[in-house]
């Protein structure tokens, strides 16, 4: 049982470049999200979702696409990066409405 | 959601109870009280959570007025380990267009001293 796992760990990227960060939970949870959290500040939802096929945008939700083909596996997806999307990006899943959440280790991005 | 107001540092001695407070005078009758924190550089960890009665677990208590506007997360004896950022959240309704969101704020920065 490996939680949630974030893959990169950490990136680098262009301007104008695109990647998607990979997150992927193995505890069967309905519900999983993407935070991103800047320097000093603490946690944007930027969207979620409730279950496979099931998205909403969250607080921050331009610039990223989000699916949910399966109900493992929830990645972002960055269109067309831009320095104000450096930041450390955190993936979180949980079961049943009024659990709490796990939060995995972080993707720390950089955008040059 | 509510929204939570908490003191944006608070300072304990190692060994000792750390009682962080959060007010929530604007919560709903279905909306829960939720407690995380974050250790520098790791992701949330989620802590406890609860209505209306007051809860305990492995790792703290949860204290909720009897009027639900204000709650106290109390960590017993805090070890060096504890410091860190600590989260309220006042979470509702339900339903599976609302179940997934956790609006997080700034969070009171708990450091444990020796």
């Amino acid at each position: 049982n490996a939680g949630v796992t974030q893959t990169p760990k950490f990136q680098v990227l262009k301007t104008g470049q695109s990647m998607t960060l990979q997150c992927a939970q193995d505890m069967n949870h309905e519900y999983m999200s993407w935070y991103r959290q800047d320097p000093g500040m603490g946690l944007r939802l930027i969207h979620y979702s409730v279950g496979a096929g099931i998205t909403d945008q969250g607080e921050v939700p331009n610039g990223y696409n989000v699916s949910r083909s399966t109900t493992e596996d929830f990645p972002l997806r960055l269109l067309s990066a831009a320095p104000s999307q450096t930041s450390v990006y955190f993936c979180a899943s949980r079961t049943g409405d009024l659990y709490g959440y796990t939060f995995g280790s972080g993707t720390r991005l950089t955008v040059v | 959601d509510a929204k939570t107001t908490q003191p944006p540092s608070m300072d304990c001695a190692e060994g000792r109870a750390a009682n962080l407070p959060c007010n929530h005078s604007t919560i709903s009758g279905n909306e829960y009280v939720y407690w995380y924190r974050q250790i520098h550089s790791q992701g949330p960890q989620y802590i406890i959570h609860g209505l209306k009665n007051n809860e305990t677990n492995e790792m703290a208590s949860l204290i909720i007025t009897e009027d639900r506007k204000s709650s106290t997360l109390i960590l017993p004896h805090a070890t060096l380990r504890d410091t860190a950022v600590y989260y309220c959240i006042v979470r509702g309704p339900f339903g599976y267009n609302q179940g997934g969101k956790l609006i997080f704020g700034q969070g009171t920065e708990l450091s444990v001293k020796p």
